[in-house]
């Protein structure tokens, strides 16, 4: 079955303590990009990838960083989270960016206290 | 940056009554065009999408929208709504040719039984 996953789908952490948002997909995509979905700001791009090594800022990068060491892999690291990165995270991926559908990963549901 | 406007932040409706959903945009470029359905407590997944040709689309469940290019809009409608389409709505815009995906803030719809 084609599927984006992620982990955990749920985390409560501190302020300051690294963490690490896993994202894993089986469809052997080029594409894959983190969103952050707040209320009344619909999904929001952090950052994306085109390929293994290749990577790139979104809309709101700022407090995150990412690495796409293989092809299905593309974890998400905030090295000092703060309680303004509580939100909502998806990952998704896509065969390319001319336009293919993206299937998302169920969501994980961070809370920085 | 591209804009994505989704006029509409709750609508409410009764079972079997007519919905519209608007979605208009800023880009005056080709863009290929998208809409997601988020429901309650799951991730995001592909209604429908326009890239070129007939200009009314039709996705699963009944939804279909149609692309005014010369409005820059692509709202979505459905003849008689369910009480399972009970969701959020997303509208998202892709420049054609180019590594984004832009979202709208999202449309909550509550159908009432």
């Amino acid at each position: 079955e084609a599927q984006v996953t992620q982990n955990p789908r749920y985390l409560i952490t501190v302020t300051g303590k690294k963490l690490t948002v896993t994202c894993s997909q089986n469809m052997n995509h080029e594409y894959m990009s983190w969103y952050r979905q707040d209320p009344g700001l619909g999904l929001r791009q952090i950052y994306y990838s085109m390929n293994v090594e290749v990577t790139d800022k979104g809309d709101v990068p700022e407090g995150y960083k990412v690495s796409r060491k293989e092809k299905r892999n593309f974890p998400l690291i905030l090295e000092s989270p703060s309680p303004n990165q509580t939100s909502l995270y998806f990952c998704a991926s896509s065969l390319d960016w001319g336009g293919a559908e993206a299937f998302f990963g169920q969501g994980t549901r961070l809370t920085v206290v | 940056a591209q804009s994505v406007s989704q006029h509409n932040h709750h609508v409410i409706l009764s079972e079997a009554a007519s919905l519209e959903l608007g979605c208009n945009y800023s880009y005056g470029g080709t863009v290929n065009l998208f809409w997601y359905v988020q429901y309650p407590g799951q991730h995001l997944q592909l209604l429908l999408k326009y890239f070129s040709g007939d200009p009314l689309v039709k996705g699963i469940k009944g939804f279909e929208a149609e692309f005014i290019k010369s409005k820059f809009s692509f709202n979505l409608r459905k003849p008689s709504v369910q009480w399972s389409d009970t969701a959020e709505y997303f509208c998202a815009v892709n420049e054609a040719g180019a590594n984004n995906l832009f979202f709208g803030t999202g449309t909550r719809l509550t159908v009432i039984p």
